[in-house]
């Protein structure tokens, strides 16, 4: 099946320090790339929706200052945590799909997520 | 809005017995169900979803809309089942998904 490539699988920051994570769609143009936060033994929170070229689509009780993402393009997105403290650390998820409008969810695949610890 | 409830966190059952995760919704319109698998160490995928109506790696998962519901069943459980998995919904029209909490399967020898 076709590969999201998300780096990096875990990075470690000091309180204060931004963190860029990145999502790719390897072998296949993404049209819309979703973002998602896991806590420990909990379900994925779905954080924002992205689409190449256009501005992101936060959820309600998401800051999008505090996260910023970019989709430049149709293989990449970035998700920035903009002075990183320590409740924000958590496991980020990303997904990305190329699904019809017909089926959205016909090609939907998942990074393989970034643990990211704030000290 | 749509959800999904995993009412168990943790199942626990032998090789070759049945398993069987428990998976209800609340939807009042046609319902789009899935259910993701991930393993130790790896990402999350589809494993199946309702209308494909396929049997994956011996798993299946029937609506029932009398029972708002999307269990998902296999006869005869294998080690490699031991995973956490996870009933999906999408959210109203805006195709965006829905997770349960998950349910972290350990098949025993």
């Amino acid at each position: 099946g076709a590969v999201v490539s998300q780096h990096p699988s875990r990075v470690i920051c000091k309180s204060g320090t931004s963190v860029k994570i990145e999502c790719r769609s390897l072998d296949f143009q993404a049209t819309t790339m979703f973002w998602y936060r896991q806590f420990p033994k909990q379900s994925l929170m779905l954080m924002a929706t992205s689409n190449e070229g256009s501005k992101a689509t936060y959820e309600q009780g998401v800051e999008k200052d505090k996260f910023l993402i970019n989709h430049a393009s149709l293989t990449l997105s970035t998700l920035t945590v903009t002075s990183a403290h320590p409740e924000d650390s958590s496991f980020y998820i990303c997904s990305a799909s190329f699904g019809s409008d017909r089926d959205p969810y016909e090609k939907l695949f998942f990074g393989s997520g970034t643990q990211l610890s704030v000290l | 809005a749509q959800r999904v409830t995993q009412p168990e966190k943790l199942l626990s059952v032998f090789k070759g017995a049945p398993v069987e995760l428990k998976c209800n919704y609340s939807y009042s319109g046609s319902p789009e169900l899935f259910w993701y698998v991930q393993y130790s160490r790896q990402r999350l995928q589809l494993l199946l979803r309702h209308i494909s109506r396929e049997s994956i790696k011996g798993f299946t998962a029937d609506l029932n809309k009398g029972e708002t519901s999307f269990h998902l069943k296999k006869p005869f459980a294998q080690e490699e089942d031991s995973a956490m998995y996870y009933c999906a919904t999408h959210r109203g029209g805006d195709y965006k998904l829905s997770f349960g909490a998950g349910t972290t399967v350990t098949v025993r020898a």
